[in-house]
């Protein structure tokens, strides 16, 4: 069964502090998608990798195909970065479908 | 505008009632999906489209209905909305070739009462 598992659930930071997300995944994909969802608002891209490390401002994604997991970090966050994260696959033959992590609810703390 | 449109944004209506939630996008892409968002389940798949005329059942498509006469439109109905179709549903386009992101829809907050 293609699945896809995020941790921690939910995470509380003060503002400042490094922020890493996790996402492993059970079989081979061809894509990993990285989201963002503030409270009450609409789902936006962050990332598409599927292979290596990818950077946007304080954002870094990175993924490891072999072990089949991938991390999304936030360097130097703040209260604005308070949103939820999701994780999102591309299994290999999946009609271009996407299987959604369930999410990582992150708060930073002024 | 382009982009991925929906509307309505929200919707009040009783049980029994037809609804019907529109989706629209100007980038050609030809796959859509429509998805409902529910505390504790995340992004359930309900249909997608893969063009024109081709649509397929999705993780739970059960009480929905969709078309797709055009490329750029992919509406959604309930035929008869049930309160366990409150939800946030969100729409979302995605091109065929390549390294493809998924745009996704502002999404549309139906209650359902």
């Amino acid at each position: 069964k293609n699945e896809v598992e995020q941790s921690p659930q939910n995470l509380t930071a003060q503002e400042g502090e490094f922020i890493t997300i996790n996402c492993s995944y059970s079989v081979g994909i061809s894509a990993l998608h990285w989201l963002q969802q503030h409270p009450g608002g609409g789902i936006v891209s962050l990332f598409m990798l599927s292979s290596g490390k990818k950077k946007h401002g304080r954002l870094i994604a990175t993924i490891n195909i072999q072990e089949k997991h991938s991390s999304l970090h936030i360097t130097a966050s703040h209260p604005r970065d308070s949103a939820v994260y999701i994780c999102a696959v591309d299994f290999s033959g999946s009609a271009r479908q996407l299987t959604f992590g369930s999410g990582t609810q992150l708060t930073v703390l002024p | 505008d382009a982009g991925i449109t929906q509307s309505p944004r929200y919707k009040i209506t009783e049980t029994g009632r037809q609804v019907t939630l529109m989706c629209h996008q100007t980038w050609s892409h030809s796959y859509m999906f429509w998805y409902r968002q529910d505390l504790g389940h995340g992004l359930r798949l309900i249909y997608y489209s893969a063009a024109a005329d081709i649509t397929d059942k999705g993780e739970v498509p059960d009480g929905y209905v969709v078309s797709r006469s055009k490329t750029e439109n992919f509406p959604l109905t309930l035929e008869s909305a049930t309160r366990s179709q409150t939800s946030v549903y969100f729409c979302a386009s995605r091109g065929t070739s390549g390294y493809n992101e998924q745009f996704f829809g502002p999404g549309t907050r139906l209650t359902v009462l």
